[in-house]
């Protein structure tokens, strides 16, 4: 399977920073991936998906990017409903072989 | 709006099998081009994809679970479920179903049963 790394594990930030977050693939997988957010207690949801497309109701300081092997998603300007744990996906064998991600913790500083 | 809800045991026994039910609600199962999935998380292993399937029965399972994976469908009740032969501790996370597509990802999610294995 493929492998997903995710850099940071986690990072502390302020309201109105920029934050990235990077996601490694053990190998070419093309220009699909997907990010999710996942708040305490909830499911994580899509935010991104196809590398850069914005899931309906996603703000636009939500941005991804990336082909490859190497895929980044950007907050710029966190607001406090952005501390949350971010997951990247991958679908280059679909519908077998998804992984994830081990997930990026937003948390305030 | 499509809507899913996980049922089955919360506590179980090693050596026993796991089984989960998703029901659908807001749509149907027939018909659709939905994959429909289940996944679970715990601390130890993150995010883990077990499988999918289709409305035709047509299914998908994980490498590292299809052994032990089992998953049906039954289009009359719009539900889906999963088998899970021989749990062990291992096995303990809490557990998703969803719909799924290659290119918007898994937009729905039910809301997740937490499933614990005691040896």
């Amino acid at each position: 399977d493929i492998q997903m790394t995710q850099s940071p594990s986690s990072v502390a930030a302020s309201v109105g920073d920029r934050v990235t977050i990077t996601c490694r693939a053990s190998q070419d997988i093309g220009n699909w991936l997907a990010w999710y957010q996942q708040k305490p207690g909830k499911a994580p949801q899509v935010l991104i998906f196809a590398t850069s497309t914005l899931q309906t109701g996603v703000p636009s300081r939500f941005s991804g990017s990336g082909s490859g092997t190497d895929f980044t998603l950007t907050i710029t300007g966190l607001q406090p409903e952005d501390f949350a744990t971010y997951y990247c996906q991958q679908a280059n064998n679909f519908p077998r072989g998804l992984t994830f991600g081990g997930g990026t913790k937003v948390e305030i500083k | 709006q499509l809507h899913l809800q996980e049922s089955g045991p919360g506590l179980m026994k090693a050596s026993e099998t796991l089984s989960l039910t998703c029901t659908v609600s807001g749509g149907s199962i027939r018909g659709s081009t939905y994959y429909w999935a289940w996944i679970r998380q715990s601390p130890e292993k993150g995010l883990e994809w077990i499988g999918s399937i289709l409305h035709s029965g047509i299914s998908y399972y994980s490498s590292s679970l299809e052994s032990r994976v089992t998953m049906s469908v039954d289009t009359s009740k719009d539900q889906f479920s999963l088998t899970l032969k021989s749990v062990s501790a291992a096995d303990t996370s809490i557990y998703f179903c969803g719909a799924l597509t290659y290119y918007y990802g898994m937009d729905v999610w039910g809301q997740g049963i937490t499933v614990t294995v005691s040896s």
